[in-house]
Formats: structure tokens, sequence, C-alpha cells
């Protein structure tokens, strides 16, 4: 069956720390593979996306994120945490085999709290 | 240029009753998928809709549940005798072809809360 696991539910950083956001998928081919951030009280943003090519993508805000197919992760990280990188993330999964566009499967998310 | 808008941002129903949820996806966009986001929960996919026809549903409870996508107008999630278990975020978001998948831009939500 196909699943994403966002093994971390709550992560805290100092602000200025680096970040790595772990996210492993279950999916029978090369999937098409997100990260999204949601404030609260708000919509979710595409961070990044990776479809094909350069397994290192980078995204907006500073972040990135590594392809490994070997390990069936897509981890996200960023080298140093502004406050306002507070936020829930969520790593996500998309449909490529013949299934519905946008039918994406999400993981549960991580929260990101960062202090001062 | 406007995102994705959707109307109410809250609504409170009490059971038994009918809520509707309003979507209108960016300009230019004509393919508007629903998601629904339970407490300390990821978003689970609904339907995915193009102008007047349902493409994808397999998302959707199969009773109380239904959308649609008209010719004019926004998309609308409708739950009928809503129960204190539908109480949730609900997401639209929409994309403007049918070539990538999962490049969707989000609205900020209606969140659901019955009483």
């Amino acid at each position: 069956a196909q699943s994403v696991t966002q093994p971390d539910i709550h992560i805290t950083v100092s602000e200025g720390a680096s970040l790595e956001l772990r996210c492993n998928y279950s999916y029978g081919a090369t999937p098409y593979l997100f990260w999204y951030v949601q404030s609260p009280g708000q919509g979710l943003q595409l961070l990044l996306k990776y479809f094909s090519g350069d397994t290192l993508v980078q995204g907006i805000k500073g972040f990135e994120a590594e392809f490994k197919r070997s390990q069936s992760s897509f981890n996200l990280r960023k080298p140093s945490v502004h406050w306002s990188d507070a936020a829930e993330y969520f790593c996500a999964v998309g449909a490529i085999d013949g299934g519905s566009q946008g039918n994406l499967i999400f993981g549960k998310g991580t929260k990101l709290s960062v202090k001062p | 240029n406007a995102g994705v808008m959707q109307n109410p941002r809250h609504l409170v129903r009490r059971r038994g009753q009918e809520a509707r949820l309003r979507c209108s996806p960016m300009k230019g966009h004509s393919h508007v998928y629903w998601y629904r986001q339970l407490p300390e929960e990821g978003l689970k996919f609904m339907v995915y809709l193009q102008k007047e026809n349902i493409i994808d549903e397999s998302g959707m409870p199969k009773e109380r549940f239904s959308a649609e996508f008209p010719k004019e107008g926004p998309s609308i999630l409708r739950i009928q005798q809503v129960v204190r278990g539908d109480s949730a975020a609900y997401f639209c978001a929409s994309s403007p072809t049918s070539g990538r998948t999962g490049e969707l831009f989000f609205g900020e939500g209606s969140r659901l809360t019955v009483l």
C-alpha cells in the first residue's frame, strides 16, 4: 500500500541551528515527492517538489530535499533555521501510475518549534 | 492575482444540519481537488473535479458527501446530515493543467465544527 511516514511528530530547534525533517515513503514505482508547509490556521504552501532528474532539489525559503531511492526517503533540510520557520511540515507522494492526478498521499506532519 | 478562495473560513453546524463549503480556484485553473484534515492527521484526498465532471471520487465517503464544480461558479462540497466526526478542516486546491501531478495550490481551508 502507498504510504508516507514522518517519524517525528514534533521537533524543536534553536534559531540558527540546522534542520532535517525525515520522510519515508512506500510506493510501487518512482514517486513524485513534495514538501508542504502549513502555518497555524492557514493553507498549505509548496516548498519544493521532486519529479525526476537531480536528486537534490532546492525550494523556497532556503529549504532543500534529497531523494534517496535506496532508502525510500525524501528528507527536508535547512542549514540555518529562522524563527519564522515554525510551522507544520508535510511530506506527500503523488500518484503517477495512471492514478488520479492531484491524489496526493500525505504524511501526518512534523510540527517544528524554534526557540530563540 | 487571487489565490484559491474558500468560504466560509469557519462554519458551525448542529448534528443533522447541512454544510456547504465553497471553493473558487485560481484564475486559469480548471482542476479542483478537495482534501480533509482531521485533528492531528495529514490531509486525505476526497475528490478531484473538472468543470461539470467528477474525475475521481475515490476518497469521498459513500454517504452524505457530494461535490460539484459547475460550468459557472465555485466548486461546492456538500455534507448532509452532519455528524460530530465530520468536524475537520476542508481544503480545496486547484491546478492549471492535467500534465503534472501534485502541483497544487491550496486555499486556506474551511473549518467545520459540528456541535
